[in-house]
């Protein structure tokens, strides 16, 4: 089976733009959740979709958002993007039944490297 | 709300000695407790898990945790490292909802 794949994998903007970053999930799995990496900060949760429904969201303002498409691909948006957006956005993609309540393992992707100047 | 703790925030060692890397959580619900780890230039690799059953549990490449709930702990262990096992170790707590929280990390460097 093919792994979670992002796109773009490097992506550099200006203060101010916004950006769209795309993920697709492992075949079969319904869940997607995206993650924040930077050396300050360290892996943070900024929300999970499944069955095209956000089920979580972590502490980011509202200039972070996502959505999921019918074949389970995510792709998440940050406008107005600041300096301190720069990080590592992890996606992962988990198998998960409909109602499920507790966390599955969850498989990571390469990761986009944003770097906003 | 939960939180990971990983108390060692880099580890050096030589070849052949043993590994142990400290987690502690915090939450009052069920858990399921991971380990992933982030080798150099590559993606984040579950290494364990734990969701129920027996507490200790054995993972890939030799690893294992062991969960002791009276001390919401979840330390990882091996017992002979490899230049290889040179890379981050992070600890994550499982919630409602697919969410994990992570521990800091440690890095571990492993001595040839």
């Amino acid at each position: 089976k093919a792994g979670v794949t992002q796109t773009p994998r490097y992506l550099i903007k200006t203060r101010g733009q916004q950006v769209t970053l795309s993920c697709s999930p492992i075949s079969g799995h319904r869940s997607v959740s995206w993650y924040q990496q930077t050396p300050g900060q360290g892996l943070q949760f900024l929300f999970e979709y499944f069955s095209e429904t956000q089920r979580n969201k972590g502490n980011f303002p509202g200039r972070f958002s996502g959505r999921q498409f019918s074949n389970s691909r995510s792709e998440m948006n940050v406008s107005t993007l600041e300096l301190g957006d720069s990080a590592l956005y992890l996606c992962a993609s988990s198998l998960v039944a409909s109602g499920g309540e507790q966390a599955h393992e969850q498989y990571f992707g390469p990761g986009t490297r944003l770097t906003v100047t | 709300a939960q939180s990971v703790s990983q108390h060692n925030h880099h580890v050096i060692l030589s070849e052949a000695a043993s590994l142990e890397l400290g987690c502690n959580y915090s939450y009052g619900g069920t858990v399921n407790l991971f380990w992933y780890v982030q080798y150099p230039g590559q993606h984040l690799q579950l290494l364990l898990k734990y969701f129920s059953g027996d507490p200790l549990v054995k993972g890939i490449k030799g690893f294992e945790a062991e969960f002791i709930k009276s001390k919401f702990s979840f330390n990882l262990r091996k017992p002979s490292v490899q230049w290889s096992d040179t890379a981050e170790y992070f600890c994550a707590l499982g919630a409602a909802g697919n969410k994990l929280t992570f521990g800091g990390g440690t890095r571990v460097l492993v001595k040839p």
